[in-house]
Parts: C-alpha cells; structure tokens; sequence
C-alpha cells in the first residue's frame, strides 16, 4: 500500500532562516509524482512544488526547494529565508494513477513557525 | 478563471440531519475527487467522479454517505443522519485528467 510518512509534527524556524520538512514514501510503482501543499489557517490547500519521479534534477520554485532520493524515497522541503506568510500546515503528498483514477495520498502534516 | 467553487463554507447539523456539499469544478475540468480532512490529519480520499459516473468510491464509508456528479450542476456529497464523528472539513478537487489537482477551499461541517 501506497503510504506517506512525515515524521515532524511540529517545527518551527527564525524569520530569514532555512528549515527543512521531511517526508518519506513507500511505494512499489516506478512512475508517480511527489508534492508539497501548504494549508494556511484559510485551509486552502495550496500547491507549493512537485516532483515527477522520473525526473532527477530537483524542483525549485523561489524559495522553496526539494531534496528528491528516489532510492531512498525520500521527498524533503526546504524553505529558504523564511518569511512570516510561510507559517502554515504543510503536506506531502504522493500522486499516482490507479485504474484511471489519481489517487493522491497525503501524509499527516506538518505545523511549521516562523518566529519573528 | 475561477478556481474550484464549494458552498456551503461553513455548515452547521444535528445530529440525525443531513448534510449537503456541493462543488463546482474549474472550467473544462470534467474530474471531481472529494476528500475528508478531520482535525490535525492529512486529507484522506473519498470519492472520484467524472460526469455522471462514479469511477472510485473505494474511501466512502459504505452506509450515509453518497455522492454524484450529474450532466448539468455541481458535483454533491450527501450525508445522510449525520454523527458527530462526520464533522470534517470536506474538500473538493478538480483536474483535466491528465494534469494536476486543483482545490476549492473546502466546506467545514459541524454537527452538533
């Protein structure tokens, strides 16, 4: 069974620091897509980065960037000069198509504080 | 382009009540998924929709809960005699399949 795991409940960083979220997987599929969602107080779930597993070469966007080992199957988040927007829930998730459907499976969050 | 629409935002029900959801996908976008979001979880997947059918329904609780996706409106999930255990934030998606999941801000059921 497909399952995500982050094992940080709560972490909490300087205004301007760096903070890294870990998350791990378990999957027997070889093609599949990894993300991260940020889920402010609004509780919108909002789509920070993603990851194609065939793809090598980490994603970036901005500020935040990911450390993809497939191997491992790992998928963490790193947050670069933290900002107080940036406090949030934030979850990874595994995508993947099963019988023509996406499933997509989320891991049980992270609280992330940023500390001015 | 509007993004994913769900109403009611906020709902309240006594218990043995029902409970209607209802979620209008993004334009073009003919792929519904709901998702359940108890307090300090992840969401967990309910249901998977395309118009008039209901492709995947392996996450609903088998009794009090439905859900459609008619030809013409918005995707409803129903609860029927809801419990105090239902109270969820109840979250929508919508793709063009294939592409990626987009999000309406959720409905929060509370029953009471």
């Amino acid at each position: 069974a497909q399952t995500v795991t982050q094992s940080q409940p709560e972490m909490s960083v300087q205004e301007a620091e760096t903070v890294t979220l870990s998350c791990t997987y378990d999957t027997s599929e070889s093609d599949y897509y990894l993300f991260w969602y940020k889920q402010p107080p609004s509780r919108q779930m909002i789509l920070v980065i993603r990851q194609e597993a065939y793809k090598q070469q980490n994603a970036t966007e901005n500020r935040f960037s990911v450390n993809f080992q497939k191997a491992a199957k790992s998928f963490s988040l790193k947050i670069s000069d933290s900002q107080l927007g940036d406090a949030a829930m934030y979850f990874c998730a595994y995508r993947f198509l099963f019988q023509g459907a996406q499933k997509l499976v989320f891991g049980q969050g992270t609280r992330l504080t940023i500390n001015p | 382009n509007a993004g994913v629409m769900q109403n009611p935002r906020h709902l309240v029900r006594r218990r043995g009540q029902e409970a209607r959801l209802r979620c209008s996908p993004m334009k073009g976008h003919s792929h519904v998924y709901w998702y359940r979001q108890l307090p300090e979880e992840g969401l967990k997947f309910m249901v998977y929709l395309q118009k008039e059918n209901i492709i995947d329904e392996s996450g609903m609780p088998k009794e009090r809960f439905s859900a459609e996706f008619p030809k013409e409106g918005p995707s409803i999930l129903r609860i029927q005699q809801v419990v105090r255990g239902d109270s969820a934030a109840y979250f929508c998606a919508s793709s063009p399949l294939p592409g990626e999941l987009f999000f309406g801000e959720g409905s929060r059921l509370t029953v009471l």
